[in-house]
C-alpha cells in the first residue's frame, strides 16, 4: 500500500537558517504530494502541493518539487522564522484509489530559536 | 480559516460512552473526510462520504459510524468508546473536481476518562 516516511524530529534552528525536511514517500499509482502545517493548538492547514512529477509547489517562503525518480518531496525555506515552529506532514493523494483519502507521514517538529 | 467547521472543540466523556461529532464542509464541497490523529498511530484516514454516499472506507473501528446529510454536513459516531479513543478528530473537504486538496477543520479533541 501507499506509505510517506518523513525525517524525525524535532529539528531545531537558528531564525534564519536553511530548512530542509526529507519525504519520500511509496505509491502504486501517480500521487499528488502535499505538505500540511500544523501550530501547536490548531488544525492542519495546507501548506504546498504538486500534482505531478517535476511539479514545484510553493507558499510562503516554502518550496518543495515532486522528483518521481527518487520518489520524494522534500520541504525546504531559505530562511526561518520563529513563526514558522509547527509540526509539517507530508501526504499524499494517489489517484488510483477509490476515493482521494491522503496518507501522511509521521509529521515532523521544527522548532526555530530566536 | 478553511471554511470547514467542526464541534464540539472538546469533548470529554467516559468509557462506554457514545458521542457525535459534527461537521460541516466548506460551502459548495461535496467530499467530506474523516481523519484520527493520536499520539500512536498519528493521522489516520477514517471515511469519505460524496454528497450523501459513502466513498471509501480507511481504518475505522466497526464501533464508528458516519453518515452526511443533504445539507453536506456530516456526523461521526463513536460508541462503547475506550480509552484508546482519545484523540482529535479532523474533518476535511474538498472541491468537486480537485477531490484530492482536502481543506481541515479545526478538530474535535476528545478525551475518554
Amino acid at each position: 500500500g501507499d506509505s510517506v516516511t518523513q525525517m524525525e524530529g524535532p529539528v531545531t534552528l537558528s531564525e534564519e537558517a536553511f530548512l530542509t525536511i526529507n519525504c519520500t514517500y511509496t505509491a502504486t499509482g501517480y500521487p499528488s504530494l502535499f505538505w500540511y502545517v500544523q501550530y501547536p493548538g490548531e488544525g492542519l492547514q495546507l501548506l504546498l502541493k504538486a500534482t505531478k512529477a517535476d511539479d514545484k509547489g510553493s507558499n510562503k517562503g516554502f518550496e518543495a518539487t515532486y522528483r518521481k525518480e527518487t520518489t520524494s518531496f522534500h520541504l525546504e525555506k531559505g530562511s526561518v522564522q520563529v513563526s514558522d515552529s509547527a509540526v509539517y506532514f507530508c501526504a499524499l493523494s494517489d489517484r488510483d484509489n477509490a476515493g482521494n483519502m491522503l496518507t501522511f507521514g509521521g509529521g515532523t517538529r521544527l522548532m526555530v530559536k530566536p | 480559516d478553511s471554511g470547514v467547521t467542526q464541534t464540539p472543540k472538546h469533548l470529554i466523556t467516559a468509557t462506554g460512552q457514545r458521542v457525535t461529532l459534527r461537521c460541516s464542509p466548506r460551502s459548495g464541497d461535496l467530499s467530506v473526510y474523516w481523519y484520527q490523529q493520536s499520539l500512536d498511530q498519528g493521522l489516520q484516514f477514517l471515511i469519505q462520504y460524496y454528497n450523501g454516499e459513502e466513498r471509501a472506507k480507511g481504518n475505522i473501528l466497526e464501533r464508528f459510524s458516519a453518515q452526511q446529510f443533504p445539507d453536506l454536513h456530516s456526523e461521526l459516531n463513536l460508541s462503547s468508546l475506550e480509552l484508546g479513543d482519545s484523540a482529535l478528530y479532523f474533518c476535511a473537504s474538498s472541491v468537486r473536481g480537485r477531490e484530492e486538496t482536502q481543506y481541515f477543520g479545526p478538530g474535535t479533541r476528545l478525551l475518554v476518562l
